[in-house]
């Protein structure tokens, strides 16, 4: 987990509403990816970042996804308006050299 | 496309036998493999990784993995296996190529080792 932390780590919405996933980078890195977890899906990537840039969001299952990196410590992920289906382990995710380096999660229910 | 496949969902072993957990792959050229460990409640923590050179690489608490290129397999291995080491496994694979970013993660085998 070191080098990325994550909030809120929990999250319950109604459907509907707007959810705001963070990330912050605390280390060196060359990338950022969002992936969700699920049990059905295991880890899927939905969009990854090189310097900020974002590269590949083919992932991103709908348009309801949104995510940015204003900067090189900042990172957020969008959901609006969040639907039950939505509800996973989202996590944060650095690339450093070889390695991925990820955060503890954002666990979202959506009732 | 990259894939990873991990054949059993669910692995069990007893306290101090061997454990050993599947992996087989698919990638265009050369591979970058990985094994991560994930904890109730915890994101995936590297255990271990082969880049290139001796096929048989060591990683954290005691684990190991074996590249076999001929059978596309990476298979994660420990001699004597801990009830702490009860987690969900992750394989994953990248291409070796410059540009290369995306790491294809298998599903995941659940390891419980019994007291």
């Amino acid at each position: 987990d070191a080098g990325v932390i994550q909030s809120p780590r929990h999250e319950v919405t109604e459907m509907g509403q707007e959810v705001t996933l963070r990330c912050k980078p605390i280390s060196g890195h060359d990338y950022l990816f969002w992936y969700r977890q699920t049990m059905m899906r295991g880890l899927e990537l939905l969009i990854y970042f090189n310097n900020n840039v974002p590269i590949d969001d083919s992932g991103m299952p709908e348009d309801r996804f949104s995510a940015k990196m204003p900067n090189a410590s900042f990172s957020t992920l969008k959901i609006q308006p969040s639907e039950p289906r939505d509800s996973a382990v989202y996590f944060c995710a650095l690339r450093r050299n070889t390695e991925a380096f990820f955060g503890q999660g954002t666990r979202l229910t959506v009732v | 496309a990259q894939s990873v496949a991990q054949p059993e969902d669910q692995v069990n072993v007893a306290e101090g036998n061997p454990l050993t957990v599947k992996c087989t792959y698919s990638v265009s050229g050369n591979p970058y493999l990985f094994w991560y460990v994930q904890y109730p409640n915890r994101g995936l923590q590297f255990l271990l990784k082969y880049i290139t050179g001796d096929n048989l690489v060591k990683g954290s608490y005691g684990f190991e993995a074996e590249f076999n290129k001929s059978q596309t397999s990476f298979h994660l291995k420990k001699p004597s296996a801990l009830v702490s080491d009860s987690a969900l496994y992750f394989c994953a694979v990248r291409a070796s190529g410059a540009g290369s970013y995306q790491l294809t993660f298998g599903k995941g085998t659940k390891l419980s080792v019994i007291p």
